[in-house]
């Protein structure tokens, strides 16, 4: 079965450092999410982007956080630089327009110190 | 973003037991309702997509229940099984291909 693929799945580092989270959307899908669990909030939507543009990332603070799409096989998700509340689970999920709905890649669990 | 309810925030069953839970979402603006599955360490499954008044879908002893008009959602467990626990997510889509808002979910522990 196809999946949406993210790396790294762990990452701890330190305050101030740069991260930089990646999602291989499933082959064919047009639309990429960016989410992030927290114990507060829930699934939370950071970003997405349809066709590789960039819809909404009105949930994104935007002094720090970066979404991009380089080509339709990547979306990439930065942080820099990054702050002990920046730790949480960061969900990427990939849909197609026509045919939903949206799959999930398995997270990367980020913890900064 | 969409005012997303549901309800209850949290059940505990005993095994066989049937039991159900409540979204509710904005019924103007509707496109599509998507249940997912989250068990606890994995990524959410999507369930079910219901686009139309009265749609009823199945997957096993799954099932769901869509009202446009009046904003609600129900999703049924029969018979309950231990695997069954979860936090169970609805998400309204306002447009097709759009964002989804997720509510904060209903947890089922299901006791054996």
């Amino acid at each position: 079965d196809a999946r949406v693929t993210q790396t790294p799945r762990h990452k701890v580092t330190e305050m101030g450092q740069e991260v930089t989270m990646r999602c291989q959307p499933i082959l064919g899908h047009n639309t990429v999410f960016w989410y992030r669990q927290t114990m507060m909030q829930g699934l939370e939507l950071l970003a997405y982007f349809r066709n590789r543009a960039p819809l909404d990332d009105s949930g994104m603070p935007k002094d720090r956080f970066s979404a991009e799409m380089p080509d339709a096989t990547l979306a990439t998700l930065k942080i820099q630089p990054s702050e002990p509340r920046d730790s949480a689970v960061y969900f990427c999920a990939s849909g197609s327009w026509e045919r939903p709905p949206q799959h999930f890649g398995d997270g990367t669990r980020l913890s900064i110190l | 973003i969409l005012n997303v309810e549901q309800s209850p925030q949290s059940l505990h069953v005993q095994e066989g037991d049937s039991t159900n839970f409540t979204c509710s979402f904005p019924s103007s603006n509707f496109y599509a309702l998507h249940w997912y599955r989250w068990e606890t360490a994995k990524s959410p499954e999507a369930l079910f997509v219901m686009t139309l008044n009265g749609d009823e879908k199945k997957k096993g002893r799954i099932s769901a229940t869509l009202n446009t008009k009046e904003g609600y959602s129900y999703l049924y467990i029969k018979g309950s099984q231990p695997e069954d626990s979860a936090t169970y997510l609805c998400a309204p889509e306002e447009t097709s291909g759009s964002r989804l808002t997720f509510g904060e979910g209903t947890q089922l522990t299901v006791n054996p």
